[in-house]
């Protein structure tokens, strides 16, 4: 199947600064999700979002999160105020039905706050 | 709801042994199970997954997973590894919204 491709590859960033990480789905998919990965730990499921609205999300959410699909392809995850903890890698992931259907990763986004 | 548990967090093996990475669910209703793998620097992959029909699914490089229903087991499994292998591998439980995953297995192919 298609990939998802998750833009930039890397971003480094100071400490309180804004960044937004993008996905590019294809544009018939329902469900996305957002997952971190802290260096040498498990994979966190961040947020779900579906027929554009969240459905679920973790505690790791808080405010300083948000994502949207402004233009019903771009589906971006903002962090407001980044923190030196939330360096880490950033996976986004589609699926095309439900809850027996598989997830497809991009190849994620390292995040480096400063 | 569904759960999968992975008992091994790192799973050393010399290149051409078999392999067992094992995982156990726990479900009361229709059950789905995947294996996905992730090698350094890279994003999760989907290696198998069992929905239904025959218990035992096989993916294209080798490996192959085992329904059992009895054990409620679906353990992973390679008759030969390859250093190529090394990576870390997650059993999951499909889920809607909310699709989590565990801790994970490290294999590491010794040459």
């Amino acid at each position: 199947e298609p990939e998802v491709t998750q833009t930039p590859s890397h971003q480094v960033t100071q400490m309180g600064q804004e960044v937004i990480l993008r996905c590019v789905p294809i544009s018939n998919h329902l469900y996305f999700y957002w997952y971190r990965q802290i260096l040498g730990q498990k994979v966190e499921f961040l947020v779900s979002f579906y027929n554009n609205e969240i459905s679920e999300k973790s505690e790791i959410f808080d405010d300083q999160f948000s994502v949207e699909r402004p233009d019903g392809s771009n589906f971006t995850l903002k962090i407001r105020s980044t923190k030196l903890e939330d360096s880490a890698m950033y996976f986004c992931a589609r699926r095309t039905q439900g809850h027996n259907s598989p997830l497809h990763f991009g190849n994620g986004t390292r995040l480096t706050v400063t | 709801a569904q759960s999968v548990t992975q008992l091994d967090s790192q799973v050393p093996v010399f290149e051409e042994a078999p392999v067992e990475l094992r995982c156990n669910y726990s479900s009361s209703v229709s059950v789905y199970l995947f294996w996905y793998v992730q090698y350094p620097n890279q994003g999760l992959q989907l290696l198998l997954k069992y929905l239904s029909g025959s218990t035992l699914v096989e993916s294209i490089n080798g490996f192959e997973a085992e329904f059992n229903k009895s054990q409620t087991s679906f353990h992973l499994r390679k008759p030969s590894v390859h250093i190529s292998d090394t990576a870390e591998y997650f059993c999951n439980s499909g889920g809607y919204q909310k699709v989590t995953f565990g801790t994970g297995t490290k294999l590491q192919v010794i040459p």
